[in-house]
């Protein structure tokens, strides 16, 4: 089945500079790249996803690159604010016989510092 | 936020105990599912419902249960658990299982002594 590892396990980074998270996955079938936020006590929520044949995707400060042939993909977020801070969480989805499997990578601790 | 509730918020139970976990989608979603989250862990699927029907069982212990009687609600009930099944559990529902995007509730936070 699909693996997906996620790295770093913590960020801390200084208000203001960028933080980067990097997932790699396993099956080349996988089509759909979703990156969850995770605040402290509060559900995952949705921020950004790609699909397998988009390359880089933009919404304001956030942005997920997906390099297929390496089989990685990354989020990137510029001039960060405390408010980001939160548990980030890469996702593979890959389509089965029963609907899109999505495979959840450990999750990044990020630590916005003023 | 009211699109998918999960209740109780939070739950101690003893290993001996029968509680039911409850979880309800106000989006019109046919698809349903329960997740758990324990700490330095990814995400665990355990169970999807499509149309009340369950598609999928990730080799879940039958200490854990799910019943879904409509498309709307889904519950988790669960008997003599272990204290390694404390956990976050998380529901989500999205459009069917063929579309991708999920939506989260807040969770049940459980402690199993």
């Amino acid at each position: 089945g699909e693996n997906v590892e996620q790295h770093p396990s913590t960020l801390s980074v200084q208000e203001g500079d960028s933080a980067v998270i990097k997932c790699t996955y396993s099956d080349s079938a996988s089509n759909y790249f979703p990156w969850y936020k995770q605040e402290l006590g509060k559900r995952p929520q949705l921020i950004i996803d790609i699909r397998s044949n988009v390359g880089e995707k933009k919404d304001q400060r956030i942005a997920v690159t997906l390099n297929k042939t390496a089989k990685h993909f990354s989020l990137h977020i510029t001039e960060t604010q405390p408010e980001d801070s939160a548990v980030y969480f890469c996702a593979a989805s890959i389509l089965t016989g029963g609907g899109n499997k999505l495979t959840f990578g450990t999750g990044t601790q990020l630590k916005v510092e003023l | 936020e009211t699109g998918v509730t999960q209740t109780p918020r939070h739950l101690v139970m003893g290993m001996t105990n029968k509680k039911s976990l409850k979880c309800e989608q106000h989006l019109g979603h046919n698809a349903m599912y329960w997740y758990k989250q324990s700490a330095k862990k990814p995400l665990e699927l355990m169970f999807v419902y499509s149309l009340e029907e369950r598609v999928e069982n990730n080799s879940v212990p039958s200490r854990f249960s799910p019943e879904c009687p409509n498309s709307s609600h889904l519950f988790l009930h669960l008997h003599t658990l272990q204290p390694e099944d404390s956990a976050l559990y998380l529901c989500a529902s999205s459009q069917d299982t063929f579309q991708e995007t999920q939506y989260f509730g807040p969770g049940t936070r459980l402690l199993v002594l």
